[in-house]
């Protein structure tokens, strides 16, 4: 089983709202990435989570906060987002050289 | 800074082979191939490492140039499934128990019947 799962799917929120974007992955991987993608342009990394802890953060504003709870599951909890940070966001897991990627939540924030 | 991909954009018809390529600036330890439809998750095809090596899988094969910092992804006899968007993620260390990947521009293919 190579599945990486996402909630939701769909998210809308205003700008003043607080909600979470959910990532699960049941391969044992130890390795978990989120990354965000604009329409018509390639997956940029945001995150990257190794053995539960924080290994990279690309600058990423404090309004998008990474947890990770345990090796299964990783969370992205957003915060006072804007416009501009209307995109697709994907998270992946990985163990040796190949990421998997879940089927992302699209993100709108009015 | 963002491997460069050529072309941007090709449609074939089905049966014909294409060619896409990936340029980094930077020395590169690895190149990972992925395939994207239209809002969905990218899916991984092939990863190559440095040494210069080729790999093929089914109809789909790439080739990776350590010195020119290139890779090419090869696509023979299309199939209509093989339409999406193509992205090589690039590696410049290795042996972290991750992979920092940075996406290249990315190539749309449309292959039509």
């Amino acid at each position: 089983d190579t599945e990486v799962t996402q909630t939701p799917k769909h998210l809308v929120m205003g700008m003043t709202n607080k909600k979470s974007l959910k990532c699960e992955q049941h391969m044992g991987h130890r390795a978990m990435y989120w990354y965000k993608q604009k329409a018509k342009k390639p997956p940029e990394l945001m995150f990257v989570y190794s053995y539960e802890k924080l290994s990279i953060n690309e600058s990423v504003p404090s309004r998008f906060s990474p947890e990770c709870p345990n090796s299964s599951l990783l969370n992205l909890h957003l915060h006072a987002l804007q416009p501009e940070d209307s995109a697709l966001y994907l998270c992946a897991s990985s163990q040796g050289q190949t990421q998997y990627f879940g089927p992302g939540t699209r993100l709108t924030v009015l | 800074q963002q491997p460069v991909q050529s072309p941007q954009a090709v449609i074939l018809r089905e049966g014909e082979d294409a060619v896409i390529n990936c340029s980094s600036s930077k020395a590169l330890y690895s190149v990972h191939w992925y395939r994207q439809k239209h809002g969905e998750a990218p899916i991984f095809l092939m990863i190559l490492l440095k040494g210069g090596e080729q790999k093929g899988h089914d109809k789909i094969s790439a080739s990776f140039n350590e010195k020119k910092q290139q890779s090419s992804l090869y696509l023979t006899a299309s199939q209509l499934s093989y339409s999406g968007t193509y992205f090589c993620g690039t590696e410049r260390g290795g042996n972290t128990g991750f992979q920092k990947l940075v996406f290249g521009t990315g190539t749309r293919l449309l292959v039509s019947p």
